[in-house]
């Protein structure tokens, strides 16, 4: 089974462009989460999406939006590029069933640097 | 405000020596995962636990959960240059990947 694919690895943008990211998570997980890792801040969760239904989303500006398909690809988009949004994204799928915990699998991530 | 601290943040150590991170919060959870992660790559996930005073090994990793759920260690017995990466506690207070809160991470590297 193909685990969790993101797109592109490598980016670089100017501070005002925007940026959108690619994720493709396991096939038969609904569930896709994007998170920024940063050496500062660590691991902070943006949002997740469900069935194509954002369902839970981080404490992260309006800039930082997103969508699921209905093959549950997942696109991230960020606008008008900040410096402080150079990070490496990562999403994560899991199949989304309710209740219990689940294995979150997680993406080699995208790596933006904003100059 | 939930909070997992991770000590100590950074660990050099010698091949063949045994080391303990450790994962610490106030707050309790209900499982704890510990992932590991190497450069240019996501995090792998080692070891759910969800029982408090649980153990679970992994080869020469062993994991434990507090009696409380409030904290968790990771210990590496006869370090190896392959156990090299940047070791990741998350703790989860329900299924929702919104409540999943990751510590800051332990970046280990073992010398030859």
């Amino acid at each position: 089974k193909a685990g969790v694919t993101q797109t592109p690895r490598y980016l670089i943008k100017t501070r005002g462009q925007q940026v959108t990211l690619s994720c493709s998570p396991i096939s038969g997980h609904r569930s896709v989460s994007w998170y920024q890792q940063t050496p500062g801040q660590g691991l902070q969760f943006l949002f997740e999406y469900f069935s194509e239904t954002q369902r839970n989303k981080g404490n992260f500006p309006g800039r930082f939006s997103g969508r699921q398909f209905s093959n549950s690809r997942s696109e991230m988009n960020v606008s008008t590029l900040e410096l402080g949004d150079s990070a490496l994204y990562l999403c994560a799928s899991s199949r989304g069933r309710a209740g219990g915990q689940e294995t979150q699998y997680f993406g080699p991530g995208t790596r933006l640097l904003v100059l | 405000t939930q909070l997992l601290e991770q000590s100590p943040q950074f660990l050099s150590i010698q091949e063949g020596e045994n080391l303990t991170v450790y994962c610490n919060s106030s707050s309790v959870f209900s499982s704890l995962q510990w992932y590991r992660q190497e450069p240019g790559e996501g995090p792998v996930l080692l070891v759910t636990v969800v029982t408090g005073g649980e153990v679970k090994k992994l080869k020469r990793l062993t994991f434990q959960f507090g009696d409380a759920r409030k904290d968790s260690s990771l210990h590496i017995t006869a370090a190896q240059p392959g156990d090299t990466g940047l070791y990741l506690c998350a703790g989860a207070s329900d299924s929702s990947a919104s409540k999943i809160i990751f510590g800051s991470g332990t970046r280990l590297s073992i010398r030859p």
